[in-house]
């Protein structure tokens, strides 16, 4: 069976610019979460959506959106990029909610670079 | 409130065995977590554990809870240099109403041969 896939998985953007980042899940698997990483930051959780739903958001400025498909792939966006929002962007799938979300696998992550 | 610490750097011999701790602060956490993270990659699954338990083992690894002090521990026996690694542990809490994990900050772990 098929990983997480995130594309693109380097991308170069610059200042006031805006960027959209995929997530195809594990098959089978309803649920996606998305999480920053940064070195001063660490791993911080972006947002979360099962069955097209945002189920939980982080505390990040509305810049950042998200949105799930019908079949399950995720998308994010980031709309007027700063130097800040220089991170890798995680991707990750679980079956479902509840017990469901017990197991989350990540993807290999999308490195974007503003300058 | 939500954070979990852990030590920022391991450094052990091939062979020997390695322990991580994990300190976290929302004691309605269900589940912990222990996720490997190798350079330019993303995280990798280890291994969980629900917060009634005090132990479990899955090959190589063990782990330890203490529910009472809060503390977490990673144990990998005859740790390898294929081991070297970040290790990130995590919580989840919400009872089942959100997958959100909480992580830590990462223990670096540096296996000589």
């Amino acid at each position: 069976k098929a990983g997480v896939t995130q594309t693109p998985r380097y991308l170069i953007k610059t200042r006031g610019q805006q960027v959209t980042l995929s997530c195809s899940p594990i098959s089978g698997h309803r649920s996606v979460s998305w999480y920053q990483q940064t070195p001063g930051q660490g791993l911080q959780f972006l947002f979360e959506y099962f069955s097209e739903t945002q189920r939980n958001k982080g505390n990040f400025p509305g810049r950042f959106s998200g949105r799930q498909f019908s079949n399950s792939r995720s998308e994010m966006n980031v709309s007027t990029l700063e130097l800040g929002d220089s991170a890798l962007y995680l991707c990750a799938s679980s079956l479902g909610i509840g017990t469901g979300g017990l197991e989350q696998y990540f993807g290999p992550g999308t490195r974007l670079t503003v300058t | 409130g939500e954070d979990v610490e852990q030590s920022l750097f391991l450094s052990v011999r091939e062979g020997d065995s390695s322990v991580i701790n994990c300190t976290y602060t929302d004691s309605s956490s269900t589940y912990l977590y222990w996720y490997k993270q190798e350079p330019g990659a993303g995280l990798q699954l280890l291994t969980y554990i629900f917060s009634n338990m005090d132990m479990k083992q899955d090959q190589r690894l063990t782990v330890l809870l203490n529910k009472k002090d809060k503390h977490l521990s990673l144990r990998i026996a005859d740790t390898q240099t294929g081991d070297s690694a970040i290790y990130f542990c995590a919580e989840m809490s919400g009872g089942g109403a959100t997958n959100k994990l909480i992580f830590g900050t990462g223990t670096l772990l540096a296996v000589q041969p």
